[in-house]
C-alpha cells in the first residue's frame, strides 16, 4: 500500500465548476498535509496546509481533513483555466518521520472553458 | 528575496560522468532535501539533511552524493553508479520538523546523452 495515494486523473472540469481532488495517507500517526500544485516543467508550489479535522478555507481554495478516515481533499471553487495543473497531496508522516513529507503521485487537473 | 536558487537549470551527462547539481538558500531553514521526479511520477526522497555535516539516505540514494558544509548550501552529485538519473531534479528546505511544508527551488533538469 502506498502511503499517500491519489487518482491520477486526469480530472476535467468546466470552467466556473467546483474541483474536487482527494487523497487517502497510510500513517495514522500523520500530522501535518499539504497540498502543492506543480504547472508542467516547473517546480511545486505550496498552496494550503491543514493540522486540524475540519475545513481550512483560503480565497477559492479549501483543504477538507477528516484523520478518522485518513482522508484529505482540496476543493477549488469557480474553476479557471489558470488552475489547470497537478495537484500533489503530501503528508508528514508521524514523529517517527518527523523531518521529512511524503508526496503522493498527483492527480492532473484540466479546466475546459 | 529569500529562496531557493537551484543551478544549473538543465544539464546533460554523458556516460561514465559525475556532475553536481547545486542548491543554495537564503531563508535561514535548518532543513534541506534532494527529490527526483520522473515523468508522470510523483516525488521520491534522494537525501535529505536536518543539520550542517550531518545527512540522511532517503528512498533512492543509490548512486547519489551529498554534503552539508554550510547551512546554506545541499549539493547533489549524480554519481556514473546511478544508471538512469535522466530526470527532473528538485532541492527544497524547510524549518525543522517540515510543520509549515518545504519551499522548492525551480529544478534541474538531467539528461543522459
Amino acid at each position: 500500500q502506498k502511503e499517500v495515494e491519489q487518482n491520477s486523473g486526469p480530472l476535467s472540469v468546466p470552467e466556473g465548476a467546483i474541483a474536487s481532488l482527494n487523497c487517502t495517507y497510510s500513517d495514522r500517526g500523520s500530522q501535518s498535509f499539504f497540498w502543492y500544485r506543480q504547472y508542467s516543467g516547473k517546480s511545486p508550489e505550496l498552496i494550503m496546509f491543514i493540522y486540524s479535522n475540519g475545513d481550512k478555507e483560503d480565497g477559492r481554495f479549501t483543504a477538507q481533513l477528516n484523520k478518522a478516515s485518513q482522508y484529505v481533499s482540496l476543493l477549488i471553487r469557480d474553476s479557471q483555466p489558470s488552475d489547470s495543473a497537478t495537484y500533489l497531496c503530501a503528508v508528514n508522516p508521524g514523529y517517527s518521520s518527523a523531518s521529512k513529507i511524503i508526496f503522493g503521485s498527483g492527480t492532473r487537473l484540466s479546466i475546459r472553458p | 528575496d529569500g529562496g531557493i536558487t537551484q543551478s544549473p537549470k538543465y544539464l546533460f551527462r554523458k556516460e561514465g560522468q559525475n556532475v553536481t547539481l547545486s542548491c543554495e538558500q537564503n531563508l535561514n531553514h535548518d532543513a534541506m532535501y534532494w527529490y527526483r521526479q520522473d515523468p508522470g511520477q510523483g516525488l521520491r526522497l534522494i537525501y535529505y539533511s536536518q543539520i550542517v555535516n550531518d545527512f540522511q539516505k532517503g528512498d533512492i540514494a543509490e548512486g547519489y552524493s551529498v554534503s552539508r558544509e554550510k547551512k546554506e548550501s545541499f549539493p547533489l552529485t549524480v554519481t556514473s553508479a546511478q544508471k538512469n538519473p535522466t530526470a527532473f531534479y528538485l532541492c527544497a528546505s524547510s524549518i525543522a520538523g517540515v510543520r509549515y511544508g518545504y519551499t522548492f527551488g525551480s529544478g534541474t533538469r538531467l539528461t543522459v546523452v
